[in-house]
């Protein structure tokens, strides 16, 4: 079971958006240590997504985007397209167990 | 642009020790940056095994901690995992990565190896 959790997931029709939530604690999220997000394609590598919380690396279209409040973080997909279909990650950090965290996953259906 | 790649046996007995290395190009690991492992085992999600900053301080999972060693050869640009008393529950694609912390994003990760523990 994963420190921080995720919907095992979500789908939406081309153009529209969705949300992806990720919900921690107060030894991680709610700590305010930021959350990261990944993008899975099947059999390659996570590629990062979002980093500080909302911060979208060069490359990365702005149909994405991530907001934190409190003990939870979101990850928002706009515009929905065929090729976002993947495995959707969140990771931070927890103070307790003093090491990095990730969620359980979330898997992006577009219909 | 640094680029980092895994090594290792593919196919690793129960019981045994799994070794995989990591080689780095394009940054000397002796610079910066925290280098970990991380593994997903098939259809699964992510987990962290644990780092090796360039000092050469450790981190590791605690679930893990018992059965794991990080270390680094910045001679050669490369750090390496072992995980004893494996077990068909360790099979999984295992990822080495960099972070400026360990709080920060992994922007860098290599291509992932699979693991498999059989006999």
């Amino acid at each position: 079971q994963s420190v921080l959790t995720q919907p095992p997931s979500v789908s939406g029709a081309p153009g529209q958006r969705v949300t992806i939530s990720c919900t921690g604690s107060s030894s991680n999220i709610g700590a305010r240590y930021v959350v990261h997000w990944y993008q899975q394609l099947p059999g390659t590598a996570p590629k990062l997504l979002i980093y500080d919380n909302n911060n979208r690396p060069s490359g990365v279209p702005d149909r994405f985007s991530g907001s934190k409040s409190g003990t939870s973080a979101s990850l928002a997909i706009t515009g929905l397209q065929a090729e976002d279909e993947a495995d959707y990650y969140c990771q931070s950090y927890d103070s307790s167990l003093s090491g990095v965290i990730f969620g359980g996953g979330t898997k992006l259906t577009v219909l | 642009q640094v680029q980092l790649q895994e090594s290792g046996p593919g196919l690793v007995k129960p019981s045994d020790t799994l070794s995989l290395t990591c080689t780095v190009s394009g940054y000397s690991i002796s610079s910066g940056y925290y280098w970990g492992w991380i593994r997903q085992p098939p259809g699964k999600g992510l987990e962290w095994i644990g780092s090796i900053y360039h000092s050469g301080n450790t981190y590791y999972n605690p679930s893990l901690k018992s059965r794991v060693t990080i270390s680094a050869d910045t001679s050669k640009s490369q750090f390496s995992l072992k995980l004893s008393s494996v077990t068909a529950a360790d099979t999984a694609v295992y990822y080495c990565a960099r972070q400026g912390t360990l709080a920060s994003a992994t922007a860098h990760w290599g291509q992932g190896t699979l693991v498999t523990v059989s006999s």
